[in-house]
């Protein structure tokens, strides 16, 4: 495997599911990003995680939770969602971060969620 | 407040020719800029980018142009192959931005027509 891998690529969950979404990076990278991307709207940076440290919460519901166990995986618990939950989850990683900007992010092809 | 707006949803341009896509932003702590292209079914791959230091960055076909005063990019496409049809998505980020924050706009959708 190469890249940025996601799994599962496709769920459908009801409201009152948990499911877990599963990325998986192979770059040698040790930061590593959770988005969102609703329909007609710009990419939603959700979670940063930079040597396994969360450093950013956008403002993110509780009912998405990650977990970062290594710098190699990326994990979004969900639980309780709602319907306008409903989007494509896109993990990305990149070369160690700094605050003197970003870097190329390199993403997995996304997990298409489906809540009913 | 969307800071990184991309005005076309879509344009379509026959094989060959140029494909020019825009991007406008608000933020003038920006200072770096990225082109990502996303195919159907696919994550965004990034394509070129651009530090404010410098007003043009160029790879093969592509290149991107960055006029700091208007605080508007461009990337040229040339020539345009059917093989670039494809979601181009522009983004932001910059020093005083948090760790390793990009800033997206909402995409345009190009078709390349043979």
């Amino acid at each position: 495997e190469t890249g940025v891998t996601q799994t599962p690529r496709h769920l459908v969950m009801g409201m009152t599911n948990k499911k877990s979404l599963k990325c998986e990076q192979h770059l040698g990278h040790n930061a590593m990003y959770w988005y969102k991307q609703s329909a007609k709207k710009p990419l939603e940076l959700m979670f940063v995680y930079s040597l396994e440290e969360r450093v950013e919460n956008n403002s993110v519901p509780s009912r998405f939770s990650p977990e970062c166990p290594n710098s190699s995986h990326l994990f979004l618990h969900l639980h309780t969602l709602q319907p306008e939950d409903s989007a494509l989850y896109l993990c990305a990683s990149s070369q160690p971060l700094s605050l003197a900007g970003a870097n190329e992010q390199f993403f997995g092809p996304g997990t298409r969620l489906t809540v009913l | 407040d969307q800071q990184v707006k991309q005005n076309s949803p879509s344009l379509s341009v026959q094989e060959g020719r140029i494909s020019i896509l825009n991007c406008d932003y608000t933020n003038s702590m920006f200072d770096y800029f990225l082109w990502y292209k996303k195919y159907p079914a696919e994550g965004p791959t990034f394509l070129i980018s651009i530090s404010s230091i410098k007003d043009k960055n160029e790879d093969g076909r592509f290149t991107v142009f960055l006029n700091k005063s208007a605080k508007h990019l461009s990337l040229h496409i040339v020539p345009s192959q059917p093989g670039d049809s494809a979601v181009y998505f522009c983004a932001a980020s910059g020093v005083g931005t948090s760790y390793g924050k990009l800033t997206f706009g909402q995409g345009t959708i190009l078709t390349v027509h043979p």
